[in-house]
């Protein structure tokens, strides 16, 4: 039983902002969101994660809306080495899975 | 620049044969994970080790997989016999467990069984 759903694909310009959507209307109150990426023939590459507030790295901005049930992935300014598959992961509190499902293909064009 | 190593990276056997691979996982970490990709079943975790014990195989064939951690620099993710049906990216990942626990994956074993 999937815990997110994403969206299977989105294109995004490049030097643009690339906003990646995840639902996760089930997530418990002991549960971390977890973003991770995957580009092609490469293993797959932790970006952020976040409980309940706003949290940003060098790569990306995490969202979580009020109450938990989604999120959204910014990244602030798309290269082409940003093309890959995002995976949105809800896992909880010392939960040593990460359970993948299909993420959002996202293509960074010209 | 720490990272996951594997090896071997690409590996062709005929079905039957038995294939190893192994991972180095980054110094100082506690858990290891090995996943198998397919495009029919995506990324499926199929090992658990902290501190070098088992913890989690149930994604494992039992009956030709096995999964090891010699010690704390090398895990070995042995099939024997192979079948085609295993022919696959494998991957293995190292993290310092506890809250965060993120887990840091290596550049994958492309295994096909002809």
């Amino acid at each position: 039983d999937a815990k997110t759903t994403q969206p299977t694909s989105m294109d995004c310009a490049e030097g643009r902002a690339a906003n990646l959507p995840c639902n996760h209307s089930t997530i418990s109150g002991n549960e971390y969101v977890y973003w991770y990426r995957q580009i092609h023939s490469q293993g797959p590459q932790y970006i952020i994660h976040g409980l309940k507030n706003n949290e940003t790295n060098e790569m990306a901005s995490l969202i979580i809306t009020e109450d938990r049930k989604s999120s959204t992935l910014i990244l602030p300014h798309a290269t082409l080495r940003d093309t890959a598959v995002y995976y949105c992961i809800v896992r909880g509190y010392n939960d040593y899975k990460l359970s993948f499902g299909a993420g959002t293909t996202v293509t960074v064009r010209a | 620049d720490a990272r996951v190593t594997q090896t071997p990276r690409h590996k062709v056997t005929e079905m039957g044969q038995e294939v190893t691979m192994r991972c180095q996982p980054i110094l100082g970490h506690n858990t290891v994970f090995w996943y198998r990709q397919t495009m029919m079943q995506g990324l499926e975790l199929l090992a658990y080790f902290r501190n070098r014990a088992p913890l989690d195989d149930s994604g494992m064939p039992k009956d030709r997989f096995s999964a090891e951690m010699p010690d704390a620099t090398l895990a070995t993710l042995k099939i024997q016999p192979s079948e085609p049906r295993d022919s696959a990216v494998y991957f293995c990942a190292s993290g310092l467990g506890g809250v965060y626990n993120e887990q840091y994956f290596g550049p994958g074993t492309r295994l096909t069984v002809t």
